[in-house]
């Protein structure tokens, strides 16, 4: 079954201590992002990688690193969280921008990470 | 940078179709796509425009204008399953980068 698997699903933590957030995918993407979702901000970017070893900043990166050593992981790091990163958290994979037209726009979402730090 | 606009609220009643407009302002754009999220859940990805014109998918049915920079989904005879967020997202590159950039998300209730 093709699926982005993220874990831990739910998480509380305390501020500074580091944390990571695993994201997986079994679809060969090249395409992974992190966003995070806030009550009335919708989805926002953190991090994206178009393929192994290649990464960028999205619309909101302080405060959170990432990797891509393989294709199919793409973890989300958090060196010394803060309360203001308290929020539900989505990894999403999919084709690359230059797959057949519409691919990369249909992305495949995990089932989300809720982290609330205290 | 990217900018996506579409309303916050909207409430239908069960049977009939409501529109879900989207406009937006980015620079690079490929294509628009439509996102469901249930309370609690995951976006699921309902569809994709790149080309104007609508495309049609059950009840569900899109539509783009690239020279409006504007968007909407249409949702035909609605049901009680449909009340969800809908999001509105773009796709577009530039100066080697390329994003997903989501609008804030409309809030559909269905009602009996």
């Amino acid at each position: 079954e093709a699926q982005v698997t993220q874990n831990p699903r739910y998480l509380i933590t305390v501020t500074g201590k580091k944390l990571t957030v695993t994201c997986s995918q079994n679809m060969n993407h090249e395409y992974m992002s992190w966003y995070r979702q806030d009550p009335g901000l919708g989805l926002r970017q953190i991090y994206y990688s178009m393929n192994v070893e290649v990464t960028d900043k999205g619309d909101v990166p302080e405060g959170y690193k990432v990797s891509r050593k393989e294709k199919r992981n793409f973890p989300l790091i958090l060196e010394s969280p803060s309360p203001n990163q308290t929020s539900l958290y989505f990894c999403a994979s999919s084709l690359s921008l230059l797959a057949p037209t519409g691919r990369f726009g249909e992305a495949f979402f995990g089932q989300g990470t809720r982290l609330t730090v205290v | 940078g990217q900018s996506l606009e579409q309303p916050s609220e909207v409430t239908a009643v069960e049977g009939a179709i409501v529109q879900i407009n989207c406009t937006y302002q980015t620079s690079g754009f490929y294509g628009l796509s439509w996102y469901q999220q249930h309370d609690g859940g995951a976006p699921t990805f309902l569809s994709y425009n790149a080309l104007d014109g609508l495309e049609e998918t059950g009840r569900f049915s899109s539509f783009l204008s690239r020279s409006d920079s504007y968007g909407y989904l249409l949702l035909q005879e609605l049901q009680m399953k449909d009340s969800a967020s809908y999001f509105c997202a773009v796709s577009n590159s530039g100066a080697g980068s390329y994003q997903l950039t989501f609008g804030k998300g409309t809030k559909l209730s269905v009602i009996p």
